[in-house]
């Protein structure tokens, strides 16, 4: 079955610092993987995914995730955090059906 | 293009009332779909509506909740009658194509529902 663990619920970081945001992922077979953001009362809106193309995929507002399918990771990065960028970001699997999955969510905190 | 809204945006019921959750995807898709968030914890499928069919409801909690999409518009959603343990956040999303893994979901900001 597969599952997704986001490493760290809540992440504070300098504004111009790294952003890194941890998501692993349990799959039997090879996963299709999605990064979403939810600001303050909006939606949840897409950042990102892999579809078994190329393994650095960039994303929109500066994110970029890399998919290391010995590390079972798709982890989120973005080199310099903006003040815009503080929201809650979930990391979601699919395994080719119509489910996904979904972390537990992190809450990124960008400090001034 | 507007995007998927939901109605309403917060609910505040008493356990053993009933609450109706509204979901209107984004023109022209036909995948609709339905997660909940417990606080705290990861957003969960609920099920998923193919038009007007029911593709999987295997995330359904129980016989509790009832999903309707009459006509394959919008979709709603009723709790009945409501139990502390539903609260949480409703959301709801739709996609255009087949219902493959690898399209987007769009979702909307979902519905806050607290059960006292």
């Amino acid at each position: 079955a597969q599952s997704v663990t986001q490493l760290g619920s809540h992440v504070s970081v300098s504004e111009g610092a790294l952003v890194l945001l941890r998501c692993n992922y349990s799959s039997s077979v090879p996963p299709y993987l999605f990064w979403y953001v939810q600001y303050p009362n909006q939606g949840l809106q897409l950042l990102l995914k892999y579809t078994s193309a190329a393994t650095l995929v960039k994303g929109i507002n500066g994110f970029e995730a890399e998919f290391k399918k010995s590390e079972t990771s798709f982890h989120l990065t973005k080199p310099s955090a903006h003040m815009s960028d503080a929201a809650e970001y979930f990391c979601a699997v699919s395994e080719g059906g119509n489910q996904f999955y979904f972390g537990t969510g992190t809450s990124l905190t960008v400090i001034p | 293009e507007a995007g998927v809204t939901q109605f309403p945006s917060h609910s505040v019921i008493e356990k053993g009332q009933t609450v109706t959750l509204r979901c209107d995807p984004i023109s022209g898709h036909d995948n609709l779909y339905w997660y909940r968030r417990v606080m705290g914890k990861e957003i969960k499928f609920l099920l998923h509506f193919v038009k007007e069919s029911k593709q999987d409801e295997s995330g359904m909690p129980n016989n509790r909740f009832l999903a309707e999409r009459t006509g394959g518009t919008y979709s709603t959603l009723k709790v009945q009658p409501a139990e502390l343990e539903d609260s949480g956040v409703y959301f709801c999303a739709s996609s255009r194509l087949s219902g493959h893994s690898t399209d987007t979901q769009y979702f909307g900001p979902g519905t806050r529902l607290t059960v006292l």
